[in-house]
């Protein structure tokens, strides 16, 4: 158990629907990291947030948005869904920023979210 | 665009002999790289890492080695044990910020 949760663990869904993932990182982590993995692709980083601040952003769409929350749990909103956006997404936390040597990423379990 | 390529998707080992993932990647401003294991149902966890002014860094049975010439990274798993069945992300960092690319995992059974 890496200490990371995330809620619901499936997630079925309509296309044009919004759908709304949550994470809570481990105890005392500042940052949050969501990633989306899709058949057969690696883990595909969307963004970072490091005490409720965006840090950094990946491959993110315009129809997903993300925030972290004073408590530092964190929501990955997608909206407008496509059948293309069928995947797991994957939330971690880091203690700090994430780049120093040491400072490594905790993930959740993943969300699997089904788009039909 | 993919930065990092675990170009094998699959490997199978016999039990107590060697298991070796390979990873190559393009980006020669990489400074930090780790190795992840992924159970089905659960998500990546961290298994091994070493910075790019290393050349090989072990924990246990697993090392890892970077040829930072060849921009190649390898985890080696000696002996194998039916428990390391799994799928291994490796990844890599940045200098200039810490987005983490990861490749597309390899599949590794060991046949007791």
């Amino acid at each position: 158990d890496s200490g990371v949760t995330q809620t619901p663990k499936h997630l079925i869904t309509a296309t044009g629907q919004r759908v709304t993932l949550r994470c809570s990182p481990r105890s005392g982590d500042l940052s949050v990291y969501w990633y989306q993995q899709s058949l057969d692709q690696g883990l595909q980083f969307l963004i970072q947030y490091y005490n409720g601040e965006e840090r950094a952003k990946g491959n993110i769409l315009e129809r997903f948005s993300a925030q972290q929350f004073p408590d530092l749990h964190s929501e990955l909103n997608l909206s407008s869904l496509e059948l293309g956006d069928s995947a797991l997404y994957f939330c971690a936390s880091s203690a700090f920023f994430g780049s120093g040597p040491t400072d490594t990423q905790y993930f959740g379990p993943g969300t699997r979210l089904t788009v039909l | 665009d993919q930065q990092v390529k675990q170009n094998s998707p699959s490997l199978s080992v016999q039990e107590g002999r060697i298991s070796i993932l390979n990873c190559d990647y393009t980006n020669s401003m990489f400074d930090y790289f780790l190795w992840y294991k992924k159970y089905p149902a659960e998500g990546p966890t961290f298994l091994i890492s070493i910075s790019s002014i290393k050349d090989k860094n072990e924990d246990g049975r697993f090392t890892v080695f970077l040829n930072k010439s060849a921009k190649h990274l390898s985890l080696h798993i000696v002996p194998s044990q039916p428990g390391d069945s799994a799928v291994y992300f490796c990844a890599a960092r940045g200098n200039t910020g810490n987005q983490f690319y990861f490749g597309t995992g390899t599949s590794l059974t060991v046949i007791p």
